[in-house]
Formats: structure tokens, C-alpha cells, sequence
């Protein structure tokens, strides 16, 4: 398997543009999730998915985000309009099955956003 | 929400010495995973303790989980400048997904 691919790897827009980040999770994994990494808050859980559904989305800063799952080998990740703030790394990951204590997560290497 | 603490937040030693990063949380986990970023990529998972009290070497790394599991601990003996990177501790908050401390960011210098 080729792991976790994200696209693309870096993207550059201008404040007020759509923004649309892609992932394909590993084949036969149930859980996908959204994170974003920051130097100064880290990684963050924007929102995740279980078999395909949207599970938790409390994470999303706001509404001009949202993530949609179409099937189990996709998923989205949209800013709609970007800002300056949304300037950050985003990571797609995918598990087993994330309620299992031993279940780690493979991340994709990221998309480095930048708004300007 | 669950909050996991890293210590120190930077180091930076010459290659052959041996080094302790620490993750703490004021809460219990039921498992704590250890994972390493390197520059431009995603983390990656280096190890999953599970049982307070549990030792999991891999190579020059060991990981140990806290009694109490709240505190686990990840040393790395004669350190090689392939061992830099940022090392997180993430652990899952009730039933939900991982929540991950800030890192520890390591430099060993050849």
C-alpha cells in the first residue's frame, strides 16, 4: 500500500479564494481524520470520520470549513473563504479502527497552506 | 478534553549522548502512543504502551508508561543525527480521537 496520499503537497492562494485539500486513507482502514499543525498550537482535530460518516466536527474553526467523505477511499477537506489564519500544515490520517487502544494512526505528509 | 504536556520542548545534544523526553497529563490514559515527525512529513508511529508500568525497547529507544498512566517517558541512548525530529505523545481523550502533546524537538549534532 502506498500509505496515506494527500494533495497537493503545498498550495499558495490569495484571501477570500476556495481551498480544497484531498486524501486517500489506506484501503480497508474505517477511520479518517483531519488535523491541523501549527508551531503554536500543535496538532489539532479538526474532524473525523467513521465509515465514512462524519463523526465530530467540533474541531472545524469555523464555517467556512467543511470536510465531506464520499466513500471509503476519499475525502475532502475545504476552506471557503481562506483567510491569513488558515495559514498552517494539514494532515490527513487513517486508523483500523480508532476505538482500539492499540490502533495507530498513518498520517499522509501534509498540505503546507499558505494564505495570503 | 484530555491534555498531554511535553518536556523539553527543545534539545539539542551532541551525537553519542543518551536523553529522556517526558509527556505528562494530570489525567489517565488507557494507552499512550509515541510518534516522530521529521521535517516536511507526517508523524509517524514509533510505539504503543498500554499497561502502567510497561517497558517497550525499539533499538536505542525505550518507552516507558507510568504506573498510574498518566506519564510516560521516551529514552534514546547514544543519540544519532538520524534521531532528530519532533517527538509526540498522543493518547485518546475518553472515546474519542488522539489528542497529541506539542513535541519535543531533538537535534543531535554529528
Amino acid at each position: 500500500d502506498a500509505g496515506v496520499i494527500q494533495s497537493p503537497r503545498h498550495e499558495v492562494t490569495e484571501m477570500g479564494q476556495e481551498v480544497t485539500l484531498r486524501c486517500k486513507p489506506i484501503s480497508g482502514h474505517n477511520s479518517l481524520f483531519w488535523y491541523r499543525q501549527t508551531m503554536m498550537r500543535g496538532l489539532e482535530l479538526l474532524i473525523y470520520f467513521n465509515n465514512n460518516v462524519p463523526i465530530d466536527d467540533s474541531g472545524m474553526p469555523e464555517d467556512r470549513f467543511s470536510a465531506k467523505m464520499p466513500n471509503a477511499s476519499f475525502s475532502t477537506l475545504k476552506i471557503q473563504p481562506s483567510e491569513p489564519r488558515d495559514s498552517a500544515v494539514y494532515f490527513c490520517a487513517s486508523s483500523l479502527r480508532f476505538q482500539s487502544r492499540a490502533s495507530g494512526y498513518t498520517f499522509g505528509s501534509g498540505t503546507r497552506l499558505t494564505v495570503v | 478534553t484530555q491534555l498531554l504536556e511535553q518536556s523539553p520542548q527543545f534539545l539539542s545534544i551532541q551525537e553519542g549522548e543518551n536523553l529522556t523526553v517526558y509527556c505528562n497529563s494530570s489525567s489517565v490514559f488507557s494507552s499512550l502512543q509515541w510518534y516522530r515527525q521529521e521535517p516536511g512529513e507526517g508523524p509517524v508511529l514509533l510505539v504503543t504502551v498500554v499497561t502502567g508500568g510497561e517497558v517497550k525497547k525499539l533499538k536505542r529507544l525505550t518507552f516507558q508508561f507510568g504506573d498510574a498512566r498518566k506519564d510516560s517517558s521516551l529514552h534514546i541512548t547514544a543519540a544519532q543525527p538520524g534521531d532528530t525530529g519532533l517527538y509526540l505523545c498522543a493518547g485518546p481523550s475518553g472515546n474519542t480521537p488522539l489528542v497529541f502533546g506539542k513535541g519535543t524537538r531533538l537535534s543531535v549534532i554529528a
